[in-house]
């Protein structure tokens, strides 16, 4: 498959508590993103993580990424009913593909 | 960042029309360029590797006599549906990969094609 496996593939929060998303992966990457996707819209790129990162931090996101394990984490800390969207994470492989993860929706109760 | 531009947004049409799509670099000049489709709830898969000059790279499954894809110049990538048919309606975003040592990926806005 081309794709890597992202679990939740959905998950409903109340606003203010936090969402986690995962992403497994299954070749060597240069680098791991995330990207946002509102319903039948372009992707926003979120944050990128270099291969030699284990965690990066932009705003209310933290991300992880455990190599060995083949896996990487997305926090949003506070969620706010705006952040409901499509997240993907995508690799960037040795051959600068770019492959996308199945994608977790989240929706956030206002 | 750099930005990636699609034309058209949105198209409609009939079976058996060929539709082209396509895909710009405004600000930079992009070797390679990428064609993916995202069906709808899913995620998006990449159809083919667009080299400027060359031929296209395409993944299993993607049949090359359906979408056609020229690389003419280094801003300028067209991906043609050939003959299309319902099951090709789509969402299909390309996106560029910049020249040099910096390797970024920019994606574009999308096309949602409709074939009736």
């Amino acid at each position: 498959s081309q794709q890597g496996e992202e679990d939740p593939q959905a998950l409903s929060i109340q606003e203010g508590e936090n969402a986690t998303m995962n992403c497994s992966y299954k070749t060597s990457i240069n680098n791991l993103q995330w990207y946002r996707q509102n319903s039948g819209r372009g992707l926003v790129h979120l944050i990128l993580i270099r291969s030699n990162e284990r965690e990066k931090h932009s705003g209310r996101l933290r991300v992880t990424l455990d190599t060995s394990k083949k896996s990487s984490s997305l926090l949003i800390t506070a969620s706010r009913a705006a952040d409901t969207a499509s997240y993907f994470c995508a690799v960037r492989t040795g051959g600068f593909k770019t492959i996308f993860g199945a994608g977790t929706r989240l929706f956030v109760k206002a | 960042g750099a930005v990636v531009s699609q034309h058209p947004s949105r198209v409609i049409c009939k079976s058996g029309t060929s539709v082209k799509i396509e895909c710009r670099s405004l600000d930079f000049q992009a070797t390679t360029m990428f064609w993916y489709r995202q069906f709808p709830k899913q995620s998006l898969m990449l159809m083919a590797t667009s080299n400027e000059g060359s031929k296209a790279t395409y993944e299993q499954g993607v049949e090359k006599d359906k979408f056609l894809i020229n690389h003419a110049s280094l801003t300028l990538s067209t991906l043609t549906v050939a003959s299309a048919h319902p099951e090709d309606s789509s969402f299909y975003i390309c996106s560029a990969r910049t020249s040099g040592g910096r390797n970024e990926q920019f994606f574009g806005p999308g096309t949602r094609l409709t074939v009736l």
